[in-house]
């Protein structure tokens, strides 16, 4: 059973801190790993996905995936009122499908 | 990225009924995902609607209860079957992106409530 897993929150921090979000999985053949953020009410829209072992940065989100861990975070700095959502980490082997987290709810605190 | 229409966005069904869900794609694309996300949980993936195919369902979810229809490249339809409340969810159309390989957009979901 190909698992992804994240804490469920809610992660609180204050206006402007930085947000860490965490996310594992057991597939080691994995090979794309994204984010998505889930306002409430609203559907899944991407916002970072990255591909190979390291960092990559795109305003103020950072994505972070460490292959060997089997692991990859999301780092949102000077966070944001608007920033307030769920953040769903997904997992894919090409030809196969997504595995989706469960999500973690952020809150930041203006 | 690619625009998906979904209808209805919301209704509330008696148990018992059916209810079919319309997705329409901007563009032609080869394979359309239905996924489920009950309250408070994440995506669960239904199944993949490859156009001109039978569609291909994961573990747990079966054509008699989700049959879905793929006439052509850019539009899919979804049939909850005999819903129960268990069945309320949202459901979700999905399509992957043309440029970047195993990028997902989704339309806005359709909120059931089944009575």
């Amino acid at each position: 059973q190909k698992e992804v897993e994240q804490n469920s929150g809610p992660l609180s921090v204050p206006e402007g801190a930085i947000a860490s979000l965490n996310c594992t999985y057991s597939d080691r053949g994995s090979q794309s790993f994204f984010w998505y953020r889930q306002y409430s009410g609203k559907s899944p829209e991407l916002i970072m996905s990255i591909y190979s072992n390291g960092d990559k940065e795109d305003g103020r989100f950072t994505a972070q995936l460490n292959k060997a861990s089997q692991y990859v975070s999301l780092l949102i700095r000077d966070s944001q009122p608007s920033d307030s959502a769920t953040y769903l980490c997904a997992v894919n082997n090409y030809g196969q499908n997504f595995v989706f987290g469960p999500g973690t709810r952020l809150s930041v605190l203006p | 990225s690619a625009v998906i229409s979904q209808k209805p966005s919301r209704d509330i069904c008696q148990r018992g009924t059916s209810l079919t869900i319309q997705c329409q794609v901007d563009s032609q694309v080869t394979m359309m995902f239905w996924y489920r996300q009950q309250p408070g949980q994440s995506l669960t993936l239904i199944a993949t609607a490859n156009q001109g195919s039978e569609a291909t369902y994961e573990s747990g979810f079966v054509i008699d209860k989700f049959p879905i229809s793929r006439p052509n490249l850019t539009f899919s339809t979804l049939t909850v079957s005999n819903m129960s409340p268990e069945d309320s969810s949202i459901y979700l159309c999905s399509v992957e992106s043309q440029v970047h390989t195993g990028e997902l957009f989704f339309g806005e979901g359709s909120r059931l409530t089944v009575l």
